[in-house]
């Protein structure tokens, strides 16, 4: 069993549609939960960084950790072409640089106009 | 703010060959993370450096090293290149303390091909 499971789809969504994108995991130690987007043939970019359970929103985007359940989300609300790319969760077990992060394979995500 | 720099952005290889590969962090970030990203499997830690001294490594062999200097800037090292190390390279960069709020941010990578 992976550490992070992480549906690579294609997901292919109407524009404006709400998106969800998950990611399940093994390890009761991570803490720390964030979200990249990546474009092709680009480095990823930080979404959402998240601690702990919890919810938090930016903008048209919310991050979801259930620790209980070993259950992370992100939701984009009315979603753009922009948004099509490949989104990637990570985690790690504690806050300081010493551990890299264990990123989840990546869902690419299709916004049809 | 200049993010994430590296250099080169693109190279091509031979089996046998060795390449060095460069990182500049963010300004008064003081770690540098390596990972490497692949279709089969995903973006893999390689390994991190803070204050010019290696504080983790991931699951790699002894072929992967890399170092860091003075001003923060870090640099990765493959030798006898395989097949199988073609790949896309990617920097992070962090402040590095421990806590919370020590995000990654990433470059652009450098897409590495070996014949």
């Amino acid at each position: 069993q992976k550490e992070v499971e992480q549906d690579p789809g294609p997901l292919s969504v109407p524009e404006g549609a709400i998106v969800s994108l998950n990611c399940t995991y093994s390890n009761s130690a991570f803490q720390y939960f964030m979200w990249y987007r990546q474009y092709s043939r680009k480095g990823p970019e930080l979404l959402m960084y998240t601690y702990s359970s919890g919810n938090k929103e930016d903008g048209r985007f919310t991050a979801q950790v259930d620790k209980s359940s070993k259950y992370i989300s992100l939701f984009i609300r009315d979603s753009q072409p922009s948004d099509s790319a490949t989104y990637l969760c990570a985690m790690r077990d504690t806050g300081g640089g010493a551990d890299g992060l264990t990123f989840g394979k990546g869902t690419h995500l299709i916004i049809q106009p | 703010k200049a993010g994430v720099t590296q250099t080169p952005r693109y190279l091509i290889k031979t089996r046998g060959q060795q390449v060095t590969l460069s990182c500049s962090p963010i300004s008064g970030h003081r770690s540098v993370s390596w990972y490497q990203q692949t279709p089969g499997q995903g973006l893999q830690f390689l390994f991190e450096y803070f204050s010019e001294t290696q504080r983790n490594k991931g699951n790699f062999p002894g072929r992967f090293s890399g170092r860091q200097f003075s001003n923060s800037r870090s640099e990765m090292n493959v030798s006898t290149l395989e097949l199988g190390d073609s790949a896309l390279y990617l920097c992070a960069s962090s402040k590095g303390d421990s806590g919370s709020g020590n995000e990654q941010f990433f470059g652009p990578g450098t897409r590495l091909t070996v014949l």
